[in-house]
């Protein structure tokens, strides 16, 4: 059975730019997590659906951040315009309901390198 | 402000010996834990969890440790092996909220 999947794998861009990160959570779970991983914070909640309504976008740092979830088998972060402090890896993860006890599976994550 | 600490950026074990990862919080309306595992180019993968009601769950060589007066859990490995060598983090989470990671720690096990 596939995992989460999140496209690109790597995004390299420019200053300025608009980035758009993918995810397709594993079929049949109802919650989705947007993450972000960097030295000096960790592992980050920026935002998370349950049965595709956001739930709690508190984790997203800026304006500059969206993020949509259209059905239950897609969601998009978006970033525009796009900043050098962007540069992370952004996780996907998806679980059956939000509660701690329902484990959370990750996908491989996307690297991010804003220029 | 974190609430969940792991103030050990790295750690170093002989192949063989035990491993000890380290984790405060300081949320009190925490009553489940976790950790994950993270190797590079992958994303975290669960662990092993303990709640709140328990000081102590095993599950082969990993067994994590709560004490909760102290808000301190921590990680055990034993033996110690190299395929070990990864980035584990520490989660919590309170009633129906979502995890709470620390920044994580990166376990380097030398054969």
């Amino acid at each position: 059975d596939a995992g989460v999947i999140q496209s690109p794998r790597h995004e390299v861009t420019e200053m300025g730019q608009e980035v758009t990160l993918r995810c397709k959570p594993i079929s049949g779970h109802n919650s989705l997590f947007w993450y972000r991983q960097t030295m000096m914070r960790g592992l980050e909640l920026l935002i998370y659906f349950n049965n595709n309504v956001p739930i709690d976008d508190s984790g997203m740092p800026e304006d500059r951040f969206s993020a949509k979830m259209p059905n239950a088998s897609f969601s998009t972060l978006k970033i525009q315009p796009s900043e050098p402090r962007d540069s992370a890896v952004y996780f996907c993860a998806s679980s059956l309901g939000v509660g701690a006890r329902k484990t959370q599976y990750f996908g491989p994550g996307t690297r991010l390198l804003v220029l | 402000d974190q609430q969940v600490k792991q103030n050990s950026p790295s750690l170093s074990v002989q192949e063989g010996r035990i491993s000890i990862l380290n984790c405060d919080y300081t949320n009190s309306m925490f009553d489940y834990f976790l950790w994950y595992k993270k190797y590079p180019a992958e994303g975290p993968t669960f662990l092993i969890s303990i709640s709140s009601i328990k000081d102590k769950n095993e599950d082969g060589r990993f067994t994590v440790f709560l004490n909760k007066s102290a808000k301190h859990l921590s990680l055990h490995i034993v033996p110690s092996q190299p395929g070990d060598s990864a980035v584990y983090f520490c989660a919590a989470s309170g009633g129906n909220t979502p995890l709470v990671f620390g920044k994580g720690t990166r376990l380097s096990v030398i054969a």
